[in-house]
């Protein structure tokens, strides 16, 4: 099993600032990767998938990069409606498993 | 809109069985496979099993193997995820999730259903 790792588990941010999140891959995955934001209560919501390509509807604020074993997600200027548990997945070779998730709070 | 609606929370006894819903709508049911996912309390997601809305065809996660049947029924564009022999470790939010092509990532999700386990 594709085991991922993210970092920070929390990450203090104030409005404004730039965010990066870190995922991790125990093996390659290619760029079979997808970032997810969820609040509270709500469901999980598509950001990024194939490691780099924004889901449609999704601000420009988000980005995704990196291919093998090492991801990132950035948020460049955060919006208050961004601070949230973000999420990365894997989808590789019909497997699916997720990282623990990083919760964005306000600083 | 494509939405993905399940059905309510349930409390079960350990031993016990659940079956959780998740009906979809705004798009044609047979063309996305349908994902069952779930969230235990501090816990990462865990991936459960998936269902081809086409043909029925099924693939389990080895961790629930033996435990979860995952079944749809076309007519009501609805998919349904069943967990037997509960026990406390089952309690948590069950999420269906559809596969935007065959294997790849989650594009929809339910909102969630939590199942309780407990004497």
């Amino acid at each position: 099993e594709v085991v991922m790792t993210q970092s920070p588990a929390t990450l203090s941010v104030s409005p404004g600032e730039r965010a990066t999140l870190s995922c991790r891959a125990s093996q390659s995955v290619s760029s079979k990767v997808a970032w997810y934001q969820q609040k509270p209560g709500q469901t999980p919501r598509l950001l990024i998938y194939g490691a780099s390509t924004r889901a449609t509807g999704i601000p420009d604020r988000f980005s995704g990069s990196g291919s093998g074993t090492e991801f990132s997600l950035t948020i460049s200027s955060l919006q208050s409606e961004d601070f949230a548990v973000y999420f990365c997945q894997q989808y590789n070779n019909w497997s699916w498993t997720f990282g623990q998730g990083t919760k964005v709070e306000i600083k | 809109q494509v939405q993905l609606v399940q059905s309510g929370a349930e409390v079960k006894k350990p031993g016990a069985s659940v079956k959780v819903s998740c009906k979809a709508s705004g798009y044609t049911f047979t063309r996305y496979m349908i994902h069952w996912v779930r969230q235990a309390p501090g816990q990462r997601l865990e991936w459960m099993g998936w269902v081809d809305t086409r043909n029925g065809n099924t693939e389990y996660s080895q961790e629930f193997q033996g435990r979860v049947t995952i079944t749809r029924d076309t007519s009501a564009s609805t998919a349904y995820m069943q967990l037997s022999s509960l026990r406390s470790e089952d309690t948590a939010v069950y999420f269906c999730a559809r596969d935007w092509s065959s294997g790849w990532f989650f594009d929809f999700w339910g909102q969630g259903t939590l199942v309780t386990v407990s004497s």
